[in-house]
């Protein structure tokens, strides 16, 4: 079965610069989510987007913007990185918003240097 | 409080034992919950989903929830030393944002 795929898998920038993230969802998917973990943390919810509109948005820097396309794929966008946002970070879909399960993706580190 | 607290671990059992992780959550109005299995560096993987009072087995893995106690529990049978991992308790307290417990590491002793 088709998992939701993350691009790239691994990324290193160096502060100051930014970083685009992107996730395509599982097919028929319509609800996309955004987390960041760091070491020995738990996943902490960053934003969603069902039908292409930003559904609900957690801990998100406002450095971070994010969008969902006509195509469902959503991208992070990560402005004037710091050391700190240096974590891995996951998005995961679902069939429709609310309380589904969430299907999540390989993640993509990131590594601020 | 956190929103979603587990037993803090971490958690060891022989191979073969029966392994036993608990969570609780403080919304009252939650109806869905869900067992997350973690490798290390890895992404979480749904294990179990539970919506109605009562236990659910799926294999080896029970999950049971009691709305009224606003617990839920997973119950790991034949421990293997595959199932070595982080669980992680998740609950969508508000709109779509899943709430993670802390997790409980869990190493199975073969």
């Amino acid at each position: 079965a088709a998992g939701v795929i993350q691009s790239p898998r691994h990324l290193i920038k160096e502060k100051r610069e930014t970083a685009t993230l992107k996730c395509y969802p599982i097919p028929r998917h319509d609800t996309v989510y955004w987390y960041q973990q760091g070491p020995g943390q738990d996943p902490q919810f960053l934003i969603s987007f069902y039908e292409k509109m930003q559904s609900d948005k957690g801990s998100i820097p406002d450095r971070f913007s994010a969008q969902q396309f006509s195509d469902y794929h959503s991208e992070l966008n990560m402005s004037s990185l710091e050391l700190g946002d240096s974590a891995l970070y996951f998005c995961a879909s679902s069939r429709r918003t609310g309380w589904d399960e969430q299907y999540f993706g390989p993640g993509t580190r990131l590594t601020v240097t | 409080q956190k929103e979603v607290e587990q037993n803090s671990g971490p958690l060891s059992v022989p191979e073969g034992a029966i392994a036993s992780l608990n969570c609780t959550y403080s919304d009252r109005g939650s109806q869905s919950f869900f067992w997350y299995r973690q490798y290390s560096g890895k992404s979480p993987e749904l294990i179990m989903s539970i919506y109605s009072n009562g236990d659910k087995e799926d294999g080896r893995f029970t999950a049971q929830l009691n709305k009224a106690s606003q617990y839920v529990s997973l119950l790991i049978r034949d421990s293997q030393p595959s199932d070595s991992a982080t669980y992680l308790c998740v609950v969508p307290l508000a709109g779509n944002q899943f709430y993670f417990g802390t997790g409980t590491s869990l190493t199975v002793i073969p």
